[in-house]
Protein backbone atom coordinates (compact mmCIF):
# COMPACT_ATOMS: atom_id res chain seq x y z
CA UNK A 1 0.00 0.00 0.00
CA UNK A 2 0.89 3.93 0.06
CA UNK A 3 3.54 4.81 2.47
CA UNK A 4 5.81 7.24 3.69
CA UNK A 5 8.93 7.06 4.97
CA UNK A 6 10.48 10.33 7.09
CA UNK A 7 13.99 10.78 8.46
CA UNK A 8 15.72 11.61 11.06
CA UNK A 9 12.82 11.06 13.39
CA UNK A 10 14.88 13.97 15.69
CA UNK A 11 17.26 16.73 14.49
CA UNK A 12 18.65 19.09 17.02
CA UNK A 13 20.66 22.32 15.01
CA UNK A 14 22.27 25.36 16.60
CA UNK A 15 20.44 28.38 15.75
CA UNK A 16 21.51 30.23 12.27
CA UNK A 17 22.28 26.57 11.09
CA UNK A 18 20.10 24.60 8.16
CA UNK A 19 18.38 21.55 8.58
CA UNK A 20 17.47 19.06 6.07
CA UNK A 21 14.27 16.16 6.36
CA UNK A 22 14.05 13.84 3.96
CA UNK A 23 11.07 11.64 2.54
CA UNK A 24 10.62 8.77 0.30
CA UNK A 25 7.19 7.85 -0.89
CA UNK A 26 6.10 4.40 -2.83
CA UNK A 27 3.45 5.55 -4.68
CA UNK A 28 4.36 6.43 -8.01
CA UNK A 29 0.96 7.98 -8.68
CA UNK A 30 1.77 10.32 -6.34
CA UNK A 31 1.87 14.02 -7.37
CA UNK A 32 1.24 16.46 -4.06
CA UNK A 33 3.68 16.61 -1.75
CA UNK A 34 2.65 18.92 1.49
CA UNK A 35 4.75 19.77 4.44
CA UNK A 36 3.07 21.01 7.76
CA UNK A 37 4.52 21.87 11.06
CA UNK A 38 3.07 21.17 14.44
CA UNK A 39 3.85 22.96 17.46
CA UNK A 40 2.64 21.64 20.88
CA UNK A 41 -1.13 21.28 21.23
CA UNK A 42 -1.94 22.50 17.74
CA UNK A 43 -2.59 20.83 14.63
CA UNK A 44 -0.58 20.46 11.81
CA UNK A 45 0.02 23.59 9.64
CA UNK A 46 0.81 23.86 5.74
CA UNK A 47 4.16 25.44 5.21
CA UNK A 48 4.54 24.66 2.07
CA UNK A 49 3.88 21.97 -0.59
CA UNK A 50 4.93 21.12 -4.07
CA UNK A 51 3.45 19.33 -6.82
CA UNK A 52 4.93 17.01 -8.97
CA UNK A 53 5.45 18.89 -12.27
CA UNK A 54 7.82 21.26 -10.10
CA UNK A 55 11.23 20.53 -8.99
CA UNK A 56 11.88 23.08 -6.42
CA UNK A 57 9.93 25.69 -4.39
CA UNK A 58 10.91 28.23 -2.46
CA UNK A 59 9.12 30.18 0.51
CA UNK A 60 11.71 32.87 2.26
CA UNK A 61 13.74 30.32 4.83
CA UNK A 62 12.14 27.28 3.50
CA UNK A 63 12.22 25.11 0.48
CA UNK A 64 11.36 21.90 -0.35
CA UNK A 65 13.25 20.09 -3.86
CA UNK A 66 11.59 17.16 -5.62
CA UNK A 67 13.32 14.14 -7.58
CA UNK A 68 10.65 12.60 -9.13
CA UNK A 69 12.47 9.47 -10.65
CA UNK A 70 14.02 8.31 -7.18
CA UNK A 71 10.11 9.03 -5.28
CA UNK A 72 12.19 11.07 -2.75
CA UNK A 73 11.27 15.14 -1.75
CA UNK A 74 13.34 17.08 1.02
CA UNK A 75 12.41 20.15 3.11
CA UNK A 76 15.19 22.56 3.82
CA UNK A 77 15.34 25.46 6.58
CA UNK A 78 18.02 27.76 6.29
CA UNK A 79 18.93 30.20 9.00
CA UNK A 80 16.95 28.42 11.83
CA UNK A 81 15.28 30.31 14.75
CA UNK A 82 14.14 28.65 17.96
CA UNK A 83 10.40 29.28 16.73
CA UNK A 84 11.10 26.62 14.08
CA UNK A 85 11.12 24.15 16.85
CA UNK A 86 8.50 21.71 16.08
CA UNK A 87 7.45 18.66 14.56
CA UNK A 88 7.20 18.32 11.13
CA UNK A 89 5.60 15.92 9.01
CA UNK A 90 6.14 15.38 5.17
CA UNK A 91 2.91 13.86 3.26
CA UNK A 92 1.68 12.63 -0.29
CA UNK A 93 -1.18 11.87 -1.86
CA UNK A 94 -2.01 11.23 -5.79
CA UNK A 95 -4.94 13.51 -7.63
CA UNK A 96 -8.60 12.54 -8.11
CA UNK A 97 -11.58 12.82 -6.24
CA UNK A 98 -10.87 10.97 -3.30
CA UNK A 99 -8.02 12.33 -0.79
CA UNK A 100 -6.12 10.07 1.29
CA UNK A 101 -2.89 12.40 2.33
CA UNK A 102 -0.38 10.00 3.92
CA UNK A 103 1.99 11.44 6.34
CA UNK A 104 5.13 10.16 7.33
CA UNK A 105 6.04 9.23 10.77
CA UNK A 106 7.70 13.07 12.06
CA UNK A 107 10.76 14.78 12.63
CA UNK A 108 11.16 16.51 15.78
CA UNK A 109 13.34 19.39 15.40
CA UNK A 110 14.99 21.36 17.73
CA UNK A 111 16.67 24.56 17.22
CA UNK A 112 19.31 25.31 20.13
CA UNK A 113 19.36 29.00 20.81
CA UNK B 1 -6.15 30.10 13.31
CA UNK B 2 -7.08 26.90 10.51
CA UNK B 3 -10.63 28.15 10.50
CA UNK B 4 -11.93 24.65 11.71
CA UNK B 5 -13.43 24.22 14.67
CA UNK B 6 -12.76 21.10 16.55
CA UNK B 7 -15.06 20.41 20.18
CA UNK B 8 -14.62 19.72 22.29
CA UNK B 9 -10.67 19.83 23.33
CA UNK B 10 -10.34 17.62 25.71
CA UNK B 11 -12.59 13.87 26.30
CA UNK B 12 -12.23 11.52 29.23
CA UNK B 13 -14.38 8.68 28.63
CA UNK B 14 -14.27 4.89 30.17
CA UNK B 15 -13.93 1.48 28.02
CA UNK B 16 -17.06 0.56 26.61
CA UNK B 17 -18.73 3.94 25.99
CA UNK B 18 -19.61 5.90 23.09
CA UNK B 19 -18.11 9.26 22.10
CA UNK B 20 -19.22 11.79 19.63
CA UNK B 21 -16.57 14.11 17.85
CA UNK B 22 -17.57 16.91 16.28
CA UNK B 23 -15.61 19.09 13.44
CA UNK B 24 -16.90 22.53 11.50
CA UNK B 25 -14.75 23.12 8.61
CA UNK B 26 -13.50 26.50 6.87
CA UNK B 27 -16.23 28.86 5.51
CA UNK B 28 -16.58 27.25 2.09
CA UNK B 29 -15.11 24.10 2.29
CA UNK B 30 -16.90 21.23 1.27
CA UNK B 31 -14.76 18.40 2.23
CA UNK B 32 -14.01 17.38 5.70
CA UNK B 33 -11.19 14.44 6.97
CA UNK B 34 -10.54 12.88 9.88
CA UNK B 35 -7.30 11.65 11.38
CA UNK B 36 -6.25 9.68 14.18
CA UNK B 37 -2.73 10.60 15.60
CA UNK B 38 -1.24 8.26 18.42
CA UNK B 39 2.08 8.34 19.54
CA UNK B 40 2.76 5.10 17.66
CA UNK B 41 0.78 5.36 13.87
CA UNK B 42 1.66 8.92 13.74
CA UNK B 43 -1.04 10.40 11.57
CA UNK B 44 -3.53 7.73 10.13
CA UNK B 45 -5.92 8.98 8.02
CA UNK B 46 -9.39 7.28 9.02
CA UNK B 47 -12.17 8.99 6.47
CA UNK B 48 -12.90 11.67 3.56
CA UNK B 49 -16.25 13.44 3.10
CA UNK B 50 -17.30 15.68 0.39
CA UNK B 51 -20.54 17.83 0.56
CA UNK B 52 -22.52 14.84 2.69
CA UNK B 53 -21.15 11.50 0.82
CA UNK B 54 -18.34 9.63 1.80
CA UNK B 55 -15.46 9.85 -0.74
CA UNK B 56 -12.48 7.99 0.42
CA UNK B 57 -11.95 5.64 3.40
CA UNK B 58 -8.67 4.89 5.48
CA UNK B 59 -7.90 2.44 8.46
CA UNK B 60 -11.05 3.21 10.22
CA UNK B 61 -12.70 0.57 12.54
CA UNK B 62 -16.10 -0.97 12.12
CA UNK B 63 -16.18 0.65 15.71
CA UNK B 64 -16.09 3.97 14.45
CA UNK B 65 -18.17 5.94 12.23
CA UNK B 66 -18.74 9.15 10.68
CA UNK B 67 -21.00 11.17 9.07
CA UNK B 68 -21.16 15.02 7.33
CA UNK B 69 -24.27 17.26 7.36
CA UNK B 70 -26.12 19.11 5.19
CA UNK B 71 -24.60 22.21 6.65
CA UNK B 72 -20.92 21.21 6.45
CA UNK B 73 -20.37 19.74 10.04
CA UNK B 74 -19.13 16.25 10.52
CA UNK B 75 -19.28 14.48 13.34
CA UNK B 76 -16.66 11.01 14.41
CA UNK B 77 -18.32 8.27 16.27
CA UNK B 78 -16.46 6.22 18.10
CA UNK B 79 -18.03 3.31 20.00
CA UNK B 80 -16.89 0.42 22.27
CA UNK B 81 -14.10 2.50 23.18
CA UNK B 82 -11.05 0.41 24.23
CA UNK B 83 -7.88 1.62 26.04
CA UNK B 84 -5.99 1.62 22.46
CA UNK B 85 -8.14 4.54 20.83
CA UNK B 86 -7.17 6.76 23.13
CA UNK B 87 -5.49 9.70 20.57
CA UNK B 88 -5.72 12.85 19.38
CA UNK B 89 -8.35 13.50 16.95
CA UNK B 90 -8.17 15.63 13.94
CA UNK B 91 -10.63 17.04 11.33
CA UNK B 92 -9.47 18.75 8.62
CA UNK B 93 -10.75 20.62 5.65
CA UNK B 94 -10.65 21.64 2.13
CA UNK B 95 -12.24 23.26 -0.98
CA UNK B 96 -13.87 20.50 -3.04
CA UNK B 97 -11.59 17.37 -1.76
CA UNK B 98 -9.80 17.13 -4.87
CA UNK B 99 -6.16 14.73 -4.38
CA UNK B 100 -3.41 18.17 -4.57
CA UNK B 101 -5.52 20.70 -2.53
CA UNK B 102 -4.33 22.57 0.75
CA UNK B 103 -5.78 20.68 3.87
CA UNK B 104 -6.02 22.71 6.69
CA UNK B 105 -6.33 21.05 10.64
CA UNK B 106 -8.35 22.03 13.68
CA UNK B 107 -6.60 21.79 16.94
CA UNK B 108 -8.09 18.38 17.46
CA UNK B 109 -9.88 16.38 20.22
CA UNK B 110 -7.68 14.71 22.95
CA UNK B 111 -8.97 11.98 24.21
CA UNK B 112 -8.46 9.74 27.04
CA UNK B 113 -9.82 6.03 27.33
CA UNK B 114 -9.50 4.67 31.13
Amino acid sequence: GENVEQHPSTLSVQEGDSAVIKCTYSDSASNYFPWYKQELGKGPQLIIDIRSNVGEKKDQRIAVTLNKTAKHFSLHITETQPEDSAVYFCAASRGGSSYKLIFGSGTRLLVRP
Amino acid sequence: DSGVTQTPKHLITATGQRVTLRCSPRSGDLSVYWYQQSLDQGLQFLIQYYNGEERAKGNILERFSAQQFPDLHSELNLSSLELGDSALYFCASSVSGQGSEKLFFGSGTQLSVL
